[in-house]
């Protein structure tokens, strides 16, 4: 069975600052992994994922995120924090090739400080 | 840009009544979904939809549930008795069927809040 943990529910950083948002996760296949973006009141947005290849990730709004097999991570980071990255962000995780339903983690919500 | 669109945007009902969500996804897409996120807690996966059935469920998925692709464009969620419990953000996602393109988009949500 697969499953997502996200450390920390809440994650408070100043305007400029490092963005670290974690995620492990556990899977008995080669998973696939993305993260998701949700703005108060509005739905999901991808912000990146990995599939294959490159480990490293690149997404939008300057986010990426790099897959390390050998800690079953997927954490996401941004250099320099903006206020327009207050959200909450999901980590979510599906079996590669597979008809795909997403396991979430149970997100981050991240504050961002003048 | 494409989007997955979903109607209403918010649902109140009472209790026992039958409440059918409405969702257009991608045109071109094949796979659909249904999630849903109760207030403060993680979204859930609920059902996925291929040719023409469901092909995958979640334990919340029951008897209750049902999921139907009436025309060519929508795709639709029916709670026949709602139940407090039901209250919850429900979100439909689709995905092109290309091998290795993996990516679920979501529509906004509707807001289903049961009195």
């Amino acid at each position: 069975a697969q499953s997502v943990t996200q450390l920390g529910s809440h994650v408070s950083v100043s305007e400029g600052a490092l963005v670290l948002l974690r995620c492990n996760y556990s899977s008995s296949v080669p998973p696939y992994l993305f993260w998701y973006v949700q703005y108060p009141n509005q739905g999901l947005q991808l912000l990146l994922k990995y599939t294959t290849g490159a480990t490293l990730v690149k997404g939008i709004n300057g986010f990426e995120a790099e897959f390390k097999k050998s800690e079953t991570s997927f954490h996401l980071t941004k250099p320099s924090a903006h206020m327009s990255d207050a959200a909450e962000y999901f980590c979510a995780v599906t079996p590669g090739g597979s008809q795909g339903n997403l396991i979430f983690g149970k997100g981050t919500k991240l504050s961002v400080k003048p | 840009e494409p989007e997955v669109t979903q109607t209403p945007s918010h649902q109140v009902t009472q209790m026992g009544q039958e409440v059918i969500l409405r969702c257009v996804p991608i045109s071109n897409h094949l796979y659909f979904y249904w999630y849903r996120q109760i207030l403060g807690q993680k979204v859930e996966f609920l059902v996925s939809f291929y040719n023409n059935e469901i092909s995958e469920k979640s334990e919340i998925f029951d008897d209750q549930f049902s999921v139907e692709r009436p025309d060519g464009s929508n795709f639709t969620l029916k709670i026949r008795s709602t139940k407090l419990e039901d209250s919850a953000m429900y979100f439909c996602a689709s995905r092109v069927l290309v091998l290795g393109t993996d990516t679920q988009y979501f529509g906004p949500g509707t807001r289903l809040t049961v009195l």
